[in-house]
């Protein structure tokens, strides 16, 4: 596997339902991103880890929880979650210092019913 | 905080034709990166091409070049030659300098643009 990988690629869950986002990269990369895409809006960011530890969350609630136990692995964990949650959530991945360029993941197309 | 503006939702050219796409962007700092990226039907957003604001010379890749003009906060995407699988969403991203948040900072996208090409 090569680039940045993300499984599964759909997911439909209920609002009560727990599950988990999966991404990884195979660039020896040391900064990994979660964003979230809507449908008529801006790619959003929501958190950012960098050598492992969290750098930023741009006020996600809490019911999205981030988990990044090394610089190869990034989770999303999800739990009661809204409808107007669903949406495409990218991965994506970057050198921490000189190459400012992202590698984004396929995607989690996510469908909360 | 940055803002990044996209104003056209959807574009169509004539395939070997030329399009060129808008952004415009909002920031108080005066070094930064500019970026267009590509997300084609169901598949990776990837990178198109990069500018840096401390470069006067516009950025080319092959058929893609930008038209930036840094006083008026303008990033312009040129596609020459426009060909069918240029048939994509572009999105217009910034991102602060390295030195400015401490670390890996994300992107703050624009809401994008619909190219289509017709055959």
């Amino acid at each position: 596997e090569t680039g940045v990988t993300q499984t599964p690629r759909h997911l439909v869950m209920g609002m009560t339902n727990k599950k988990s986002l999966k991404c990884e990269q195979h660039l020896g990369h040391n900064a990994m991103y979660w964003y979230k895409q809507s449908a008529k809006k801006p790619l959003e960011l929501m958190f950012v880890y960098n050598f492992k530890e969290q750098t930023e969350n741009n006020s996600v609630p809490s019911r999205f929880s981030p988990e990044c136990p090394n610089s190869s692995h990034l989770f999303l964990h999800l739990h009661t979650l809204q409808p107007e949650d669903s949406a495409l959530y990218l991965c994506a991945s970057s050198q921490e210092e000189g190459a400012y360029e992202q590698y984004f993941g396929p995607g989690t197309r996510l469908t909360v019913t | 905080a940055q803002t990044v503006t996209q104003s056209q939702p959807e574009m169509s050219v004539q395939e070997a034709e030329t399009v060129t796409l808008s952004c415009t962007y909002d920031t108080s700092e005066s070094d930064y990166y500019l970026f267009w990226y590509k997300q084609p039907p169901s598949r990776q957003m990837i990178l198109v091409i990069r500018q840096e604001a401390y470069k006067q010379q516009n950025a080319t890749e092959n058929r893609f070049s930008v038209n930036f003009q840094k006083a008026a906060k303008s990033f312009s995407l040129k596609i020459s030659d426009s060909q069918l699988g240029d048939a994509a969403m572009y999105f217009c991203a910034y991102r602060s300098p390295m030195y400015s948040g401490g670390g890996a900072d994300g992107l703050t996208f624009g809401k994008g643009t619909h190219l289509i090409i017709q055959p």
